[in-house]
């Protein structure tokens, strides 16, 4: 069962708009959620990330929002530039247990940002 | 600090070989978690090691095993390769402690052909 999904195989947005990228999960033990930039053949990049007692981080252009009821993240963007374009991971993990060290990742999001 | 660096960068193997695949972590970073990524599957989790112990492990099968040294360097290795074993192999350290609570960095990933 895939537990982490991102539903958006890809998006495409204008140089200074907004980028909203979607993650839904369906384990109630996840504390912890991850956004992750990468690009063909590298590693993961890591963006940002947030708790599960927050419902909101920011970090410069990037910011997460949590939204437990619903068991829902985004990822906004603001504004979105063309370095922006890759592939987009929403990832999660729980405390302890059988979820040491292991991330949930989704399928990924691409996205692209025209100038 | 420098990053997660991983050793080889590019391998080609023929099936039935075996392979080590080896990953230095960040500085002071005492866990180390290995993923898989294939086209198909995603990136999904293989195992965790912390203090020279697994503490996690995915659903692979035997062939796949780990270990990780007093310096927290960790190696993996796969023993009769098969066609299917073709991926990026990405090594993640965070400083791992907590069961879950911090964030992963990724290594640039090995990518293993076997032909």
């Amino acid at each position: 069962d895939q537990q982490v999904k991102q539903n958006s195989p890809s998006l495409s947005v204008q140089e200074g708009r907004i980028s909203i990228l979607n993650c839904d999960y369906t384990n109630s033990m996840f504390d912890y959620f991850l956004w992750y930039k990468k690009y063909p053949a590298e590693g993961p990049t890591f963006l940002i990330s947030i708790s599960s007692i927050k419902d909101k981080n920011e970090d410069g252009r990037f910011t997460v929002f949590l939204n437990k009821s619903a068991k829902h993240l985004s990822l906004h963007i603001v504004p979105s530039q063309p370095g922006d374009s890759a592939v987009y991971f929403c990832a999660a993990s729980a405390k302890g247990g059988t979820s040491y060290g292991k991330l949930t990742f989704g399928q990924g999001t691409i996205l692209t940002v025209h100038p | 600090k420098a990053g997660v660096t991983q050793t080889p960068r590019y391998l080609i193997k023929t099936r039935g070989q075996q392979v080590t695949l080896s990953c230095s972590p960040i500085s002071g970073h005492r866990s180390v978690s290995w993923y898989q990524q294939t086209p198909g599957q995603g990136l999904q989790f293989l195992f965790e090691y912390f203090s020279e112990t697994q503490r996690n492990k995915g659903n692979f099968p035997g062939r796949f095993s780990g270990r990780q040294f007093s310096n927290s360097r960790s190696e993996m290795n796969v023993s009769t390769l098969e066609l299917g074993d073709s991926a990026l192999y990405l090594c993640a350290s965070r400083p791992g402690a907590s069961g879950g609570t911090d964030t992963q960095y990724f290594g640039p990933g090995t990518r293993l052909t076997v032909l």
